[in-house]
């Protein structure tokens, strides 16, 4: 679904280095997550918002922070990357009511050397 | 706690054959449950939910609260249904969020 971009699609970065992964969406949606998917583990959200002025933590949010620009916006940042932050990352958006469905972006290859 | 189990990390079955993909939870809520699926080089999509009570390629899907468990199934594979499919609970803790299991790998032979 072409309405959930992320960038960039593939990072190599370094141990201790920042980085910032974005999420834009066109859906109008009010809610945005972020996702880690690795091998055996499924996904597992680090993060989440329900609107602009709303930052959740999720089950593995340690290592991470991230801002909400705008309805349209979600960042996630690593502060200081290590390598088993090494993962896919999938930000996702879904609408206000009860149970709405999540639609997800292309995902982010993340590498730390 | 909230927990979606995928027993399988890996499924093999041949074309024609009929396919169950399994899904267990454990949640002290009403559980409204989801099978999401992930097509090589495509991005996460929804495939089915159980209100919907729908078929979607092929596949469906039935809440059994007894076995608190949500199984995918389809009678007659098909190569094309070659993916990785996710089992997903919707939790209500404060806020609505996904609770997805690890996963099966579904791989459909010639």
């Amino acid at each position: 679904d072409a309405d959930v971009t992320q960038t960039p699609r593939n990072r190599i970065t370094k141990t201790g280095k920042r980085i910032m992964l974005e999420c834009s969406q066109t859906k109008g949606h009010d809610r945005m997550y972020w996702y880690r998917q690795d091998p055996g583990l499924g996904l597992r959200l680090i993060y989440y918002s329900f609107d602009v002025k709303d930052i959740n933590k999720g089950e593995i949010s340690d290592g991470y922070s991230v801002s909400r620009q705008a309805q349209a916006k979600f960042s996630l940042s690593l502060e200081s990357a290590i390598p088993n932050q090494t993962a896919l990352y999938f930000c996702a958006t879904s609408g206000s009511s009860g149970g709405e469905t999540q639609y997800f972006g292309p995902g982010t290859r993340l590498l730390v050397l | 706690a909230q927990r979606v189990t995928q027993p399988e990390k890996l499924l093999s079955v041949f074309k024609g054959a009929p396919v169950e993909l399994k899904c267990n939870y454990s949640y002290s809520g009403s559980p409204e449950l989801f099978w999401y699926v992930q097509y090589s080089r495509q991005r996460l999509q929804l495939l089915l939910r159980h209100i919907s009570r729908e078929s979607i390629k092929g596949f469906t899907a039935d809440l059994n609260k007894g076995e608190t468990s949500f199984h995918l199934k389809k009678p007659f594979a098909q190569e094309e249904d070659s993916a990785m499919y996710y089992c997903a609970l919707m939790v209500i803790q404060g806020a609505q969020k996904l609770v997805f299991g690890q996963g099966t790998r579904l791989t459909i032979n010639p």
